[in-house]
């Protein structure tokens, strides 16, 4: 499974975009990168998974350059309720989801 | 939409106790997940069922064990509790369509465990 970095932490206000950028240098070729956000006590939730270039859902986008070694969540327009923690993960051969060290995101009003 | 259930939602027990968490996937999911994740940390993969067999094994102590059932819910039973033990421990389900991370997984709210 590759190796994520990302950063420890990140502030934002309300209503501007955030951009959390994640490290995989040593992705395999057939890895998804795949976010997810965990609100405290609470399990983690599935936010976007995308393979190459960009992919937009309701909730976030996900841009990923060419050579795949780095991957961009962005949030539009965050909210107070966006503060949380966002994790990325890269793998493919395995439904096992582990988990490194994600942002913190703290949304001030 | 039904969620993934996981009973009890807080658990206080002493050490050297047994607890039993109970899961009860999304209807038609067919695999379930165990997740630990203690405090300050990130979740860990304990270890996880496809239909009623255990399909992958991660950081789980011999004193933990699990099974799912042919109703496809689950149970992690924990014996000879430790104050380490002490953490979050999160269920997930999804249905298999090959075992791949692509299998988006659904988490349930967590079982809180105090071992006192």
């Amino acid at each position: 499974l590759a190796k994520t970095t990302q950063p420890i932490s990140m502030d934002s206000y309300e209503g501007q975009e955030v951009n959390i950028t994640c490290s995989h240098n040593n992705i395999a070729t057939n890895d998804y990168i795949t976010w997810y956000q965990q609100f405290p006590s609470q399990g983690p939730r599935f936010i976007i998974q995308g393979y190459k270039t960009k992919v937009t859902n309701e909730v976030a986008s996900l841009f990923i350059p060419a050579d795949r070694k780095s991957s961009t969540l962005s949030l539009p327009r965050v909210s107070l309720s966006d503060t949380a923690v966002y994790y990325c993960l890269v793998g493919f051969n395995t439904d096992k989801l582990i988990f490194g060290t994600g942002t913190r995101l703290q949304v001030f009003p | 939409a039904a969620g993934v259930i996981q009973s009890p939602r807080h658990l206080i027990k002493e050490k050297r106790e047994t607890a039993t968490l109970k899961c009860y996937p999304i209807p038609r999911h067919d695999t379930v997940y165990w997740y630990q994740q203690g405090p300050g940390q990130d979740p860990q993969f304990l270890i996880s069922f496809y239909e009623k067999m255990q399909s992958d094994k991660g950081s789980i102590p011999d004193r933990f064990s699990a099974q799912q059932f042919s109703d496809y819910h689950s149970e992690l039973n924990m014996s000879s509790l430790e104050l380490g033990d002490s953490a979050l421990y999160f269920c997930a389900s999804n249905r298999n369509l090959g075992g791949l991370v692509t299998d988006t997984q659904y988490f349930g709210p967590g079982t809180r465990l105090t071992v006192l």
